[in-house]
């Protein structure tokens, strides 16, 4: 069982560029959720996906966009960059999971991509 | 609305005990705890839902207080391995988004 990917691992992009940063879900998971993390802050939710469609997102600009595919890999897609940009993009792959008190979604992370903008 | 950790940092000594809070506004479907050592993913530790703890972690439980909507994350015996900065996430119905707290950095020396 392969766990999540995402590329690169570390991208310098100047200010008004586009980025696109990548995520493989692990097998037999069926949602990607997408964070921003900042440095010493907690993970900030920018979106989610389940089944190729969007299912939920944060307080993030419509410069954030994404795209799930077929096999639930997905994509995070950001136009225009910003300084304040600059920060580690995380995944998370998930799928329900039925248990005693109800279901759930365990939440597993990507190691991130380090995203500096100049 | 970002829940609340408490506290913002802790230093232990090798097995010694913590317990690390986390505090919501608002009602929650289920509160989930991940620990993160530096420039590395964050690690699902257990999830809680209404009425009780779902899933644990070698010797680290966890409890949550509907009424107050409040968790608590309970390190025993803490070990080296334990060092790394935990954050709480709160999902407010099944499915819904993760909201991350701010962290609270736990460093366990020899």
């Amino acid at each position: 069982e392969t766990g999540v990917t995402q590329s690169p691992t570390h991208l310098i992009k100047t200010r008004g560029q586009q980025v696109t940063l990548r995520c493989s879900s692990q097998s037999g998971h069926n949602t990607v959720s997408w964070y921003q993390q900042a440095l010493g802050q907690g993970p900030q939710f920018i979106f989610q996906y389940y089944r190729e469609e969007e299912n939920g997102r944060g307080n993030f600009p419509p410069r954030f966009s994404g795209l799930q595919f077929p096999n639930y890999s997905s994509e995070l897609n950001v136009n225009a960059l910003e300084l304040d940009d600059s920060a580690l993009y995380l995944c998370a792959s998930s799928s329900p999971i039925a248990g005693p008190l109800g279901s759930y979604n365990e939440q597993f992370f990507g190691p991130g991509t380090r995203l500096t903008v100049l | 609305q970002q829940p609340v950790q408490s506290p913002q940092a802790v230093i232990l000594r090798e097995g010694e005990d913590a317990v690390i809070n986390c505090s919501s506004s608002k009602a929650l479907y289920s509160v989930h705890w991940y620990r993160q050592k530096h420039g590395e993913a964050p690690v699902f530790l257990m999830i809680l839902l209404k009425g009780g703890e779902q899933k644990g972690h070698e010797k680290i439980s966890a409890s949550f207080n509907e009424k107050k909507q409040q968790s608590s994350l309970y390190l025993t015996a803490s070990q080296l391995s334990y060092s790394g900065t935990y954050f709480c996430g709160t999902e407010e119905y099944r499915g819904g988004k993760l909201i991350f707290g701010q962290g609270t950095e736990l460093s366990v020396k020899p």
